[in-house]
């Protein structure tokens, strides 16, 4: 029962822009920071964007993220084949007693 | 080096308990916010569970009153009881440390629970 509302499929050609969404509300992305992970297949997430826009050391700067009200961004310039992941965007939700939220996850392919 | 590593997993009947671990090395699991998060076969990620550096604890509404977060420092390992287990409870389930709440910085490998008859 994802809470972030996220495009369930994004592509682009090698070289290209692409953007996903995560569309939240209120109580998790208009009162938290965003954070986005990139899942390879077969292997466990990883932080790509944390606070919104910031991203950890060794995240290539093709990689950027923003956030405006209640939804996010992520978008991915100078798409690249090893860029083929899912993505998720994740918050924390204050509503109830408080829980962790992800979004239901974007399949990038690289045409 | 930083890592974690989850044990523990395996079949289980529906109704039946299981416990997950997740050991780490190269840091202090009580020094950080520590989560599980699962993942079904096909589908996305959930979050389950975490807990706070000062042992506040939080819960998914699917799992609220099943699963039970916990650590103990001596091991320097988190665990997950789960009770009352469900075929939809299938999953690879992850541990992660984390900086935030929901800024999960670093993750074991997974562990798979199959639950099933």
């Amino acid at each position: 029962q994802s809470v972030l509302t996220q495009p369930p499929s994004a592509s682009g050609t090698p070289g290209q822009r692409v953007t996903i969404s995560c569309s939240g509300s209120s109580s998790n992305i208009g009162s938290n920071y965003v954070y986005w992970y990139q899942q390879l297949p077969g292997t466990a997430p990883k932080l790509l964007i944390y606070s919104n826009n910031q991203r950890p050391s060794g995240v290539p700067d093709r990689f950027s993220g923003s956030k405006s009200g209640t939804s996010a961004s992520l978008a991915i310039s100078g798409l690249r084949s090893e860029d083929e992941a899912d993505y998720y965007c994740a918050a924390w939700d204050d509503s109830l007693s408080g829980r962790g939220v992800f979004g239901t996850g974007t399949k990038v392919t690289v045409l | 080096e930083m890592q974690l590593v989850e044990s523990g997993g395996g079949l289980v009947q529906p109704g039946g308990s299981l416990r997950l671990s997740c050991t780490a090395s190269g840091f202090t699991v009580s020094d950080n916010y520590m989560s599980w998060v699962r993942q079904a076969p096909g589908k996305g990620l959930e979050w389950l569970s975490i807990i706070y550096i000062a042992g506040n604890t939080y819960y998914a509404d699917s799992v609220k009153g099943r699963f039970t977060i916990s650590r103990d420092t001596s091991k320097n390992t988190l665990y997950l009881q789960m009770k009352s287990l469900r075929a939809e409870d299938t999953a690879v389930y992850y541990c992660a440390s984390a900086i935030a709440p929901a800024q999960f910085d670093f993750w074991g490998q997974g562990t798979l629970v199959t639950v099933s008859s």
